[in-house]
């Protein structure tokens, strides 16, 4: 089956300015997470969808990010505007449904700089 | 707060050796815990995970790992070392309470040697 696909792989941007991430999820995924991974650390959950509903959002920094899943399929996290901080690699991860037991999947993640 | 610890930063181990990477949890309930692995510039591979049941749980590449709830760890072990298995482990617990809400270790990199 084909994995879970993000995209672009590497973005630079200056801060204050905006940026997107693009995640497809494994077909008949039905929750999907996007995850912040700063150097050195294990990745941070942001959100999870349950198809195009949001179930958790509680470490999403609200007043810059900002993320949506509007058909329950593909899914797009936006940054605006960007802080230094914000410099990480973001995952996008799915899984089957949102049971405990359900191993997430990963993407190859998006690296972002922020000069 | 609920936390999981790797203590080891890196473990270094002689291929063919026996490895153990070290996890403890600190999450309310009995959580379902899992490992992954990562290779550079890439995303997470799901290891194993433990739900209930038999202590010792076998996941992919011959890896297993042991759960011991007094000890609140879940040790990640392989009897025999490949090089190949160099990468970052993190160790991961669901805190949610079975919805699949995942905190992470920090991270362990594990460095096999020939």
């Amino acid at each position: 089956e084909a994995g879970v696909a993000q995209s672009p792989r590497y973005k630079i941007i200056e801060k204050r300015q905006s940026v997107a991430f693009w995640c497809n999820p494994i077909s008949g995924h039905a929750t999907l997470y996007w995850y912040q991974q700063i150097l050195g650390q294990g990745p941070k959950l942001l959100i999870q969808f349950q198809n195009n509903g949001v179930v958790d959002d509680s470490q999403l920094p609200k007043d810059r990010f900002s993320a949506e899943r509007l058909k329950g399929v593909d899914s797009t996290l936006k940054i605006q505007p960007a802080k230094l901080e914000d410099s990480a690699v973001y995952l996008c991860a799915s899984s089957l449904g949102q049971g405990g037991n359900q191993p997430q999947h990963f993407g190859d993640g998006t690296r972002l700089s922020i000069l | 707060a609920q936390s999981v610890a790797q203590p080891e930063d890196q473990v270094n181990v002689a291929e063919g050796n026996p490895l153990t990477v070290k996890c403890t949890y600190s999450v309310s309930g009995n959580p379902y815990l899992f490992w992954y692995v990562q290779y550079p510039n890439r995303g997470l591979q799901f290891l194993l995970k433990y739900i209930t049941g038999d202590n010792l749980v076998k996941g992919s590449y011959g890896f297993e790992a042991e759960f011991n709830k007094s000890q609140t760890s879940f040790h990640l072990k392989k009897p025999s070392a490949l090089v190949s298995d160099s990468a970052l482990y993190f160790c991961a617990a669901d805190y949610g309470g079975a919805t699949n809400k995942l905190i992470f270790g920090t991270g362990t990199l594990l460095a096999v040697q020939p």
